[in-house]
């Protein structure tokens, strides 16, 4: 599975949207991109994914460049409760199983 | 939602103990994971099963056993815990859809310490 590479902090102001940014150069075509996140002392928990079109779902939007070498995932409106750590994973579609292996992330901080 | 139940947030035991944790999902998923997870180490996976009875060894599986009789439940075992064993463990689970790969859900964890 392609390496990803994400910035170690960002700040964001409450109500303001979040744009957390993800470089994964080697990906390859069947490879997707996910989004977790992990807030202290909990289980990770998913986010969203895509393989080449942008999603959006009820928590977040991911964009990912034509030539899905970059993604960045969107918090529309943060919250205080979106604070926590962010994960961006590639994963083949074609492996056998999908064995998830967090990188350092990127520690979101949403400021009142 | 997803919801993925793990038995206990917290545990002790005592080195040398047989430890039982417990998965129950409910959303009917092929798949299951046990993961644990320690600071600087990351999230490294224990074993999976893809189907009831079913397991595999995943990158770190010695130590542990896993018990899959029933589709829902997914248990780790802890044959004799040693200190190194101190861990959070994860799981998680998630559906087989073609060959597309779907997310892991996963439970809120458990903090094992071994004394």
């Amino acid at each position: 599975d392609a390496k990803t590479t994400q910035p170690p902090s960002m700040d964001c102001a409450e109500g303001r949207a979040a744009n957390l940014p993800c470089n994964h150069s080697t990906i390859s075509g069947n490879e997707y991109v996910y989004w977790y996140r992990q807030i202290h002392s909990q289980g990770p928990q998913y986010i969203i994914h895509g393989l080449k079109n942008n999603e959006t779902n009820e928590m977040a939007s991911l964009i990912i460049t034509e030539d899905r070498k970059s993604s960045t995932l969107i918090l529309p409106h943060a919250t205080l409760r979106d604070t926590a750590v962010y994960y961006c994973i590639v994963i083949g579609g074609g492996t056998s199983y999908g064995k998830l292996t967090f990188g350092q992330g990127t520690i979101l901080t949403v400021h009142p | 939602d997803v919801k993925v139940t793990q038995s206990s947030r917290y545990l002790v035991k005592r080195t040398g103990e047989k430890v039982f944790l417990e998965c129950v999902q409910d959303m009917d998923h092929e798949n299951m994971f046990w993961y644990r997870q320690d600071p600087g180490l990351g999230l490294r996976l224990i074993y999976f099963s893809y189907d009831v009875k079913m397991k595999e060894k995943g990158d770190i599986p010695e130590g542990y056993s896993v018990s899959r009789e029933k589709k829902e439940r997914f248990s780790l075992i802890l044959e004799s815990a040693s200190t190194n064993q101190t861990s959070m463990y994860l799981c998680a689970s998630s559906v087989t859809v073609g060959t597309g790969r779907q997310p892991q859900h996963f439970g809120d964890g458990t903090r094992l310490s071994i004394l």
